[in-house]
């Protein structure tokens, strides 16, 4: 069974530092791998997917990396800002046979301080 | 991309009474999937709704307790029944993207109190 770890659990840093997010999963026969944004008491924004076959993704201060045979995944952001401050989430899909439904991790909360 | 709505959300309810959640897509999409998130946790995936066909739910969840509609393929509901305090969650409607990427969209959510 698929599981899916996020760490850290809460990170603190100050605005402008550049950060790494971590995401492992266990199976390594994903079909793809997707990043979200959670603020408090709403709904996910996708951030960024990356299909099994790619290395990395890129959007604008946001660059995520993909590892399969390793399994994992980091979640960089540059040049951090207050707005920035949310729960970070990583998913993973397998391979299509019928319906696969993401495997979510816990997220990472961040907090980017002014 | 696509664009999802959710009606209410946020409502507190009393124990024992049921509450339906409205989904709104802004385009045609085969599969509907509902999730949880329970306080403090991540997303636990309920059901996926086909239009035409039968929910399907997830181990640990029933549709008795948790009944899906899926008239058209544009909405869906989802119905919390004879609600418990356990069942205070965030309820998100979820759908795929018609690339072939299949990136997943999710709406903004409903949360439920239940007292």
């Amino acid at each position: 069974k698929q599981e899916v770890t996020q760490i850290p659990a809460a990170l603190s840093v100050p605005e402008g530092e550049n950060l790494v997010l971590n995401c492992s999963f266990t199976d390594s026969a994903i079909y793809n791998l997707q990043w979200f944004r959670q603020d408090p008491g709403k709904g996910l924004t996708s951030l960024l997917l990356i299909q099994s076959s790619q290395r990395e993704q890129t959007s604008g201060r946001l660059n995520a990396s993909l590892d399969k045979s390793s399994g994992r995944s980091t979640l960089y952001i540059a040049a951090s800002q207050p707005g920035d401050s949310a729960t970070y989430l990583c998913a993973v899909r397998h391979p299509r046979s019928g319906n696969t439904p993401l495997v979510f991790g816990k997220g990472t909360r961040l907090s980017v301080i002014a | 991309s696509a664009v999802i709505s959710q009606k209410p959300s946020r409502d507190i309810c009393q124990r024992g009474t049921s509450l339906t959640i409205q989904c709104q897509v802004d385009s045609q999409v085969t599969m509907m999937f509902w999730y949880r998130q329970q306080p403090g946790q991540s997303l636990t995936l309920i059901a996926t709704a086909n239009q035409g066909s039968e929910a399907t739910y997830e181990s640990g969840f029933v549709i008795d307790k948790f009944p899906i509609s899926r008239p058209n393929l544009t909405f869906s509901t989802l119905t919390v029944s004879n609600m418990s305090p356990e069942d205070s969650s965030i309820y998100l409607c979820s759908v795929e993207g018609t690339s072939k990427g299949l990136e997943q969209y999710f709406g903004p959510g409903t949360r439920l109190t239940v007292t």
